[in-house]
């Protein structure tokens, strides 16, 4: 079935220094979404991706999806203690239903 | 807030018995997706319920059971609970089957 690796599993940066975290898929997705989990909540949608090679900013966030639709980066600019929390990147597949599956997600820690 | 309300927010209950999750979408959504989260995991696929038709469905034994109803509700059934079933159980909700997730606060079980 598909599997949806993420790497790394944890990162603990200084504020300012920058983030990344890379997610890849066992199968080409039709789309890619993005959620960020803070400690006791429920994920939240970040951004969703469709197009191969799509990148796509919010402010300090840039989300990438690689040509051949497997892969996937979010890129945090100048981290902020703000932005702690898990990062989860999902993958679907329309042929599916397009159910997302959920990597296992990169928890974000930032000393300030 | 994301308009998914999930019932009850905690729970305990003892192996071999059985429990019901609710879960009331978001209006216009007729997409709802289960998740098991274990502490520190990401968000693990159950199935997902379209037009109250199941479509999707994880790698999750028969004792984990769903329906959706004509409102677009939902419940989460699983029988004879062991005690890997401790998790928190997320319900999402969106319009159709593309689209960002939304999350409700979730439904904390422990199987002692």
């Amino acid at each position: 079935g598909q599997q949806v690796m993420q790497i790394p599993q944890y990162q603990h940066v200084q504020e300012g220094e920058d983030f990344t975290t890379y997610c890849n898929s066992s199968t080409t997705l039709s789309n890619i979404q993005w959620y960020k989990q803070r400690p006791g909540g429920h994920p939240v949608f970040l951004i969703q991706l469709v197009k191969s090679g799509e990148v796509k900013k919010q402010k300090r966030l840039t989300f990438q999806f690689g040509e051949a639709k497997k892969n996937s980066s979010l890129h945090i600019t100048a981290t902020q203690t703000t932005d702690v929390g898990t990062y989860f990147c999902a993958g679907g597949d329309m042929e599916y239903g397009n159910k997302l599956v959920f990597g296992a997600g990169t928890i974000l820690r930032v000393k300030s | 807030e994301t308009g998914v309300t999930q019932s009850p927010t905690h729970l305990i209950k003892t192996r071999g018995q059985q429990v019901t999750l609710r879960c009331s979408s978001q209006s216009g959504h007729n997409t709802v997706s289960w998740y098991q989260q274990a502490l520190g995991q990401g968000p693990q696929f159950i199935f997902q319920y379209y037009r109250e038709e199941e479509n999707g469905r994880g790698n999750f034994p028969p004792r984990f059971s769903g329906l959706q109803f004509p409102n677009y509700s939902s419940e989460l059934n699983v029988n004879a609970l062991e005690l890997d079933d401790s998790a928190l159980y997320l319900c999402a909700s969106r319009p159709g089957n593309t689209g960002e997730l939304f999350f409700g606060e979730g439904s904390r079980l422990t199987v002692l």
